[in-house]
């Protein structure tokens, strides 16, 4: 199993142009998420879903846009990036619920610079 | 929402000495703590976990206790090796979807 893979590792953005951070597990994993990593701040949870069609906001979801058309893939998409926006980005995922197992299996991350 | 204070920033211990980090949380329905270990260039890696029922849990040289009268929670490493050097999360979670994670302790452990 390749886990949790995420692409591009790095990315450099100009302010204003759009971009989509791709995310995907092997795992067959119901439920999967994205944070953003900020120098002294943490993890916070931008969107999560808990299977394919359903999707949720986080804690700062704005200027973020997700779908979950399957299993397998969960997008992150930035319509008009912002300087504010930039950040290490994380994706994650863990089986459903009702199997007991609450871990989250993290991707390698993606790094993304707006200027 | 929840808030999750992390305690301390930064820490350094010598080679063998045990390592303590302290966690608070504001929501008293949070009933899922887990941990996580992040290395350089890394995606943050789960060493251990608690749920609300359970006070203490130990994993050879890592244990988590809980205090749910508190609202605190704390990791300890015990007999500490240079390969524990890394940043350390906690995080708390009412309803396993939603997760509310700490700043982070920066752990160096000098040989």
């Amino acid at each position: 199993n390749a886990g949790v893979t995420q692409t591009p590792k790095f990315q450099v953005l100009k302010t204003g142009q759009s971009m989509t951070l791709q995310c995907a597990q092997d795992m067959n994993h119901e439920y999967m998420s994205w944070y953003r990593q900020d120098p002294g701040m943490g993890l916070r949870l931008i969107h999560y879903s808990v299977g394919a069609g359903i999707t949720d906001q986080g804690e700062v979801p704005n200027g973020y846009n997700v779908s979950r058309s399957t299993t397998e893939d969960f997008p992150l998409r930035l319509l008009s990036a912002a300087p504010s926006q930039t950040s290490v980005y994380f994706c994650a995922s863990r089986p459903n619920l009702g199997q007991g197992v609450y871990e989250q299996y993290f991707g390698p991350g993606t790094r993304l610079t707006v200027t | 929402g929840e808030n999750v204070e992390q305690h301390p920033s930064t820490l350094s211990v010598q080679e063998g000495d045990s390592a303590v980090i302290k966690c608070t949380y504001s929501d008293s329905a949070s009933n899922y703590f887990p941990w996580y270990k992040q290395e350089l260039g890394k995606g943050p890696q789960l060493i251990i976990d608690i749920r609300s029922n359970v006070g203490e849990k130990k994993d050879q040289r890592i244990a988590v206790t809980l205090n749910k009268t508190a609202k605190h929670f704390s990791l300890h490493i015990t007999e500490t090796q240079p390969e524990d050097s890394a940043v350390y999360f906690c995080a708390a979670s009412i309803t396993g979807n939603q997760f509310y994670f700490g700043t982070g302790t920066s752990l160096t452990v000098i040989p």
